[in-house]
């Protein structure tokens, strides 16, 4: 089954704990992103790749990094979680690289005390 | 910086109600306009519009963008309950931003039988 996979689904973490968030997909698709959404701001893009080894950052990348070093992997990295990152986090993927047919994660819910 | 407006931020209607919902938009080097419908999980891509004045329609939802004025409405006729949902605009651009996404806040549609 194509999806995009992100583990945990759920994580409760302390400030200043180092943690990863995984992605996965299992559709070769070249473009992968990471979102975060809290109430009333919609969605925000964190970082983007276009290919691996390729990334770039997105509107708030503060905080987080990203790497691609296999075309199926996309790991969201907090190196010193701050309350202000407690969020909704969703990775998503597309065929090329063009963003509309974006296949999207179950996403992930970081809660950081 | 790019910018995405949607409006209005929450509507409640019954079923069998029309609604609109709106989208203005800057950004350098418009590529495309995105439409996403989120319930309770990720969002699921409706339309992309990158013509102007052209309606892409799917059942009783459709949409067209006007880039003249920087905007983009999605019509829902005969809303149904299923509709209820949060949804969501996003812009994306050429050149250097090429990849990134810039959502809006996202309207939250509540339909009541």
């Amino acid at each position: 089954e194509a999806q995009v996979t992100q583990n945990p689904r759920y994580l409760i973490t302390v400030t200043g704990k180092k943690l990863t968030v995984t992605c996965s997909q299992n559709m070769n698709h070249e473009y992968m992103s990471w979102y975060r959404q809290d109430p009333g701001l919609g969605l925000r893009q964190i970082y983007y790749s276009m290919n691996v080894e390729v990334t770039d950052k997105g509107d708030v990348p503060e905080g987080y990094k990203v790497s691609r070093k296999e075309k199926r992997n996309f790991p969201l990295i907090l190196e010193s979680p701050s309350p202000n990152q407690t969020s909704l986090y969703f990775c998503a993927s597309s065929p090329r690289v063009t963003t509309y047919e974006q296949y999207f994660g179950p996403g992930t819910r970081l809660t950081v005390t | 910086e790019d910018k995405v407006v949607q409006s209005p931020l929450s509507l409640v209607v019954h079923e069998g109600d029309t609604v609109t919902l709106n989208c203005s938009y800057e950004v350098t080097n418009f590529r495309s306009l995105l439409w996403y419908k989120q319930e309770k999980k990720a969002p699921t891509f409706l339309f992309m519009l990158t013509s102007s004045g052209i309606e892409k329609k799917s059942g009783r939802l459709s949409s067209i963008l006007d880039k003249k004025e920087l905007f983009s409405i999605l019509n829902i006729t005969a809303t149904q309950t299923g509709d209820s949902a949060v949804y969501l605009c996003a812009v994306e651009a050429w050149g250097t931003s090429y990849g990134k996404l810039t959502f809006g806040q996202g309207t939250i549609l509540t339909v009541h039988p």
